[in-house]
């Protein structure tokens, strides 16, 4: 089946440093992927929506000069959480989907700012 | 916009059968998922139900009625490792592909 590559799994930096989190779909070209914000005990909450070649779509009330996301290749995407201070410290989650396959996601990255 | 319920919390015992329900309300039906998510780890895709009718697939069923905007994911002969968070989620029609997803329902086997 589909699988979905998330790197890294856990990542812990000081406050105000960046950090960079990629995902690739590595057997199928995904047209769109989709990054996940998740809290403890919470649901998944959308924070973007990106297709391969443009802009990403964010959701309301997600910064995007804060959480830029590039989507370069159809099987690559990355999140770059820039200037991250401890309340952004969170699960992070991409999935992929074209129009075949339904969302796939990656492990998750768990993010820890100190 | 959606509207998506379902149960907080639900424990069954080691071997039965367990039901977890969803309710939903939006302008435009695409289709709905389940997925299992573990405690501190990303979700797995279940089913997918795009149609009325029960779709089975091992112990795992899941039941779709558009026009009651409902469905239930059942789970037959319950082992423990079934113990995590089934997170309904359900995609609008208009050519997003997207789901909302639902709170989900943390379900506790025990023996």
């Amino acid at each position: 089946g589909a699988v979905v590559s998330q790197h890294p799994s856990w990542v812990i930096c000081k406050s105000g440093t960046s950090v960079k989190i990629e995902c690739r779909s590595l057997d199928f070209q995904a047209t769109t992927m989709f990054w996940y914000r998740q809290f403890p005990k919470q649901s998944l909450m959308l924070m973007a929506t990106s297709n391969e070649g443009s802009k990403a779509t964010y959701e309301q009330g997600v910064e995007k000069d804060k959480f830029l996301i590039n989507h370069a290749s159809l099987t690559l995407s990355t999140l770059t959480v820039t200037s991250a201070h401890p309340e952004d410290s969170s699960f992070y989650i991409c999935s992929a989907a074209d129009r075949a396959q339904p969302q796939h996601f990656g492990d998750g990255t768990r993010l820890s700012i100190l | 916009g959606q509207n998506i319920d379902q149960p907080t919390e639900m424990t069954a015992t080691e071997g039965a059968i367990v039901q977890i329900n969803c309710t939903y309300q939006t302008s435009g039906f695409n289709g709905l998922f389940w997925y299992q998510q573990h405690a501190g780890e990303a979700p797995t895709f279940l089913s997918y139900n795009v149609l009325d009718g029960l779709e089975e697939k091992g112990r795992f069923s899941s039941f779709l009625s558009r026009s009651k905007g409902y469905s239930y994911l059942l789970l037959k002969e319950l082992q423990m490792k079934d113990s995590a968070s089934y997170l309904c989620a359900v995609s609008e029609s208009g050519g997003s592909y997207i789901p909302t997803f639902g709170r989900g329902t943390s379900l506790i086997v025990h023996p």
